[in-house]
């Protein structure tokens, strides 16, 4: 079936730097990639939209300069947390999106990153 | 906007006990549904699903059936087990622009 591989599983850094977050599908192309947060004990909050060669779509209230996303080819998208301060410690899920048969869409969820800054 | 409501957790039930969660949705026109489970330090893995009215979605002994007339799509299983334990999440894709809007999650514990 269809994979998502997310790396790293797991990262901690220091405030003021910045952390890439890579998310692949591996046996499919990805037309559109999600990004979401999660927060401890609570559901997941989409943060962006990419479409493969276009700029991300994010949502309401996520800083764009913050959380960098790109979306160069149908298999890989990342994100990156650049000046990233304790308040951005979070777990972060990319979910892949494919057409599947009978023009339904499939959504596959990378493992997570879970991120701390210290 | 579309919406998911589910209830709250945590719910605790011992083994072989029957299972329901509540799902309700708020939605233009007909969304499709879904139920994914997620185990801790981990992401989500689909459990079922439903794209139109009155189907059943069925998975490991877990089912929901989409009611568009009281707009829910409760997941249900006859009997759980402690490997069942886990965050439940209901969610549907709408009409905006395809996103998977999730519900707040529910936590089941199993008991042994």
């Amino acid at each position: 079936g269809a994979v998502v591989s997310q790396h790293p599983s797991w990262v901690i850094c220091k405030s003021g730097t910045s952390v890439k977050i890579e998310c692949r599908s591996l046996d499919f192309q990805a037309t559109t990639m999600f990004w979401y947060r999660q927060f401890p004990k609570q559901s997941l909050m989409l943060m962006a939209t990419s479409n493969e060669g276009s700029k991300a779509t994010y949502e309401q209230g996520v800083e764009k300069d913050k959380f960098l996303i790109n979306h160069a080819s149908l298999t890989l998208s990342t994100l990156t947390v650049t000046s990233a301060h304790p308040e951005d410690s979070s777990f972060y899920i990319c979910s892949a999106r494919a057409l599947k048969t009978g023009n339904v869409y499939g959504y596959t969820f990378g493992s997570g990153t879970r991120l701390t800054v210290v | 906007g579309d919406s998911v409501t589910q209830m709250e957790g945590p719910v605790t039930l011992s083994e072989e006990a029957f299972l329901t969660i509540n799902c309700t949705y708020t939605a233009t026109g007909y969304p499709s549904l879904f139920w994914y489970v997620q185990y801790p330090g981990e992401g989500l893995q689909l459990l079922l699903k439903a794209t139109k009215a009155d189907d059943k979605g069925s998975n490991k002994g877990f089912e929901a059936t989409y009611r568009k007339e009281t707009t829910s799509f409760h997941l249900e299983k006859g009997s759980v087990q402690v490997s069942d334990s886990a965050v439940y999440f209901c969610a549907l894709v709408g009409n905006q622009g395809g996103k998977l809007i999730f519900g707040q999650g529910t936590e089941l514990s199993v008991k042994p």
